[in-house]
């Protein structure tokens, strides 16, 4: 099965909101994860990253926590803007793969005005 | 500085058919790695390529391969192509082999299978 997984495929917003997105994953030993931002059309763009010796990072508008208790993380965009609406996927190197990138199915973001 | 880019854009063929897709990595970057993204669905991994051999490999038939040149750019083969095959083809690069870096994606390759 999947390493990560997204809770929800659809998440609408409206403009100067905040969004949250969320995350599960099922491997403890994951100690590496990543958010992509994929606008359609286009490839998978990075957003941020965060290593498991950190539950906070923050970025330009975007926070990411990690919570390896419950094995899970967020993506938290602040004061949404219409160009945020894109599909967001988690990310994390499968251990059992060579590292290759393990994505779940995504979530779409859409933000209204 | 140019980011990962991938060529072509846009691609048709027919059953039975080969194909080439090509990459050029993040400049800086070494590994280049491979995934087939299906509508709707997140990229899966194909294979991943470093020092001009594949070091991993995901759960796809022989009939996809690869190579990567000594400047670092990678081509990806489909042989026999089937309907199934129809996906957005990525390409993704980092620095190294190291799992806790960065993956970047081109644009990618729409194939059609007709």
């Amino acid at each position: 099965g999947e390493s990560v997984g997204l809770h929800l495929p659809t998440l609408s917003v409206q403009e100067g909101d905040n969004s949250i997105i969320n995350c599960a994953y099922s491997n403890s030993a994951s100690d590496y994860f990543i958010w992509y931002k994929q606008e359609s059309g286009k490839g998978p763009q990075f957003i941020i990253d965060i290593r498991s010796n950190m539950d906070k990072r923050q970025g330009q508008r975007v926070t990411v926590l990690l919570n390896k208790t419950v094995k899970h993380l967020s993506l938290q965009i602040a004061a949404t803007q219409p160009g945020d609406s894109a599909v967001y996927f988690c990310a994390d190197p499968a251990p059992n793969s060579g590292y290759a990138l393990n994505f779940g199915k995504g979530t779409s973001l859409l933000v209204t005005p | 500085d140019a980011g990962v880019t991938q060529s072509p854009t846009h691609l048709i063929k027919t059953r039975g058919q080969q194909v080439t897709l090509r990459c050029s990595p993040k400049s800086g970057h070494d590994t280049v790695s491979w995934y087939q993204q299906a509508l709707g669905q997140g990229p899966q991994f194909i294979f991943q390529y470093y020092e001009e051999e594949e070091r991993q490999r995901g759960n796809f038939p022989d009939r996809f391969s690869g190579h990567q040149f000594p400047n670092y750019s990678s081509e990806l083969n489909v042989n026999a192509l089937l309907l199934g095959d129809s996906a957005l083809y990525l390409c993704a690069s980092r620095r190294g082999t190291a799992h806790n870096q960065p993956q970047h994606f081109g644009d990618g390759t729409r194939l059609s299978i007709l």
